[in-house]
């Protein structure tokens, strides 16, 4: 099946700093969903691309290489309220999503 | 108010209980799916039903059977539960042909 990794596992960042989180998968791909998780809360849909096609959403910026089956998502100027889980899904044409590991963003005032 | 709702939202029972969740959704979509979060954050797909029809059927035990009266509501049935069945079950709905997947809040399993 596909394999789906996300790097790094976690992240400790200064408020204000970027980030970049990466999401690679082992086969070629129709769509990626970027979801973020608060401790014990609700999986929020953040960004969803039909294609690989540069998506943004204020500060969120999702950007893909089709060709190296990879994909980040930027967070630019990072808030305390940032911290949580991010987690990626590539789409496959099945509609099902399979799941990175995701990576844990600690944000520090 | 358009979203997908799961009830209960946490359950705790004994090793060899039935249980069964509940999940409604209000958006319209014609596709409902079911997720296992386990106690590392990792999610994995179980089950999918496109307008009552199960379309996808990941490897799970076969104490767990989905069930779909409609397009609107997905339901889980789990027949003597055992320890590792302790996680949070999330329901998602969408679109078939869109992908893009709205979540519930998930119910929280605990097995003793």
């Amino acid at each position: 099946g596909q394999q789906v990794e996300q790097s790094p596992a976690s992240l400790v960042l200064q408020e204000g700093e970027n980030a970049e989180l990466q999401c690679t998968y082992s086969t070629t791909l129709n769509s990626m969903q970027w979801f973020y998780q608060r401790p014990g809360g609700r999986l929020v849909s953040l960004l969803y691309s039909p294609s690989w096609a540069e998506q943004r959403g204020g500060r969120l910026t999702s950007s893909a290489a089709s060709n190296e089956s990879r994909s980040s998502l930027h967070i630019s100027s990072s808030q305390i309220t940032d911290s949580g889980t991010y987690l990626c899904a590539p789409g496959p044409n099945t509609g099902k999503l399979t799941f990175g590991d995701g990576t844990v963003l600690t944000v520090k005032p | 108010e358009t979203a997908v709702f799961q009830t209960p939202n946490y359950h705790v029972t004994q090793v060899g209980n039935e249980v069964s969740f509940n999940c409604k959704q209000t958006l319209g979509h014609d596709t409902m799916y079911w997720y296992k979060q386990d106690s590392k954050k990792l999610l994995k797909i179980m089950f999918s039903y496109n307008n009552k029809q199960l379309i996808v059927n990941e490897t799970v035990p076969r104490r767990f059977s989905p069930q779909s009266s409609d397009k609107a509501h997905l339901n889980l049935r789990i027949k003597s539960v055992e320890p590792e069945d302790s996680a949070v079950y999330l329901c998602a709905s969408s679109y078939l042909g869109a992908y893009e997947q709205y979540f519930g809040p998930g119910t929280r399993l605990t097995v003793l």
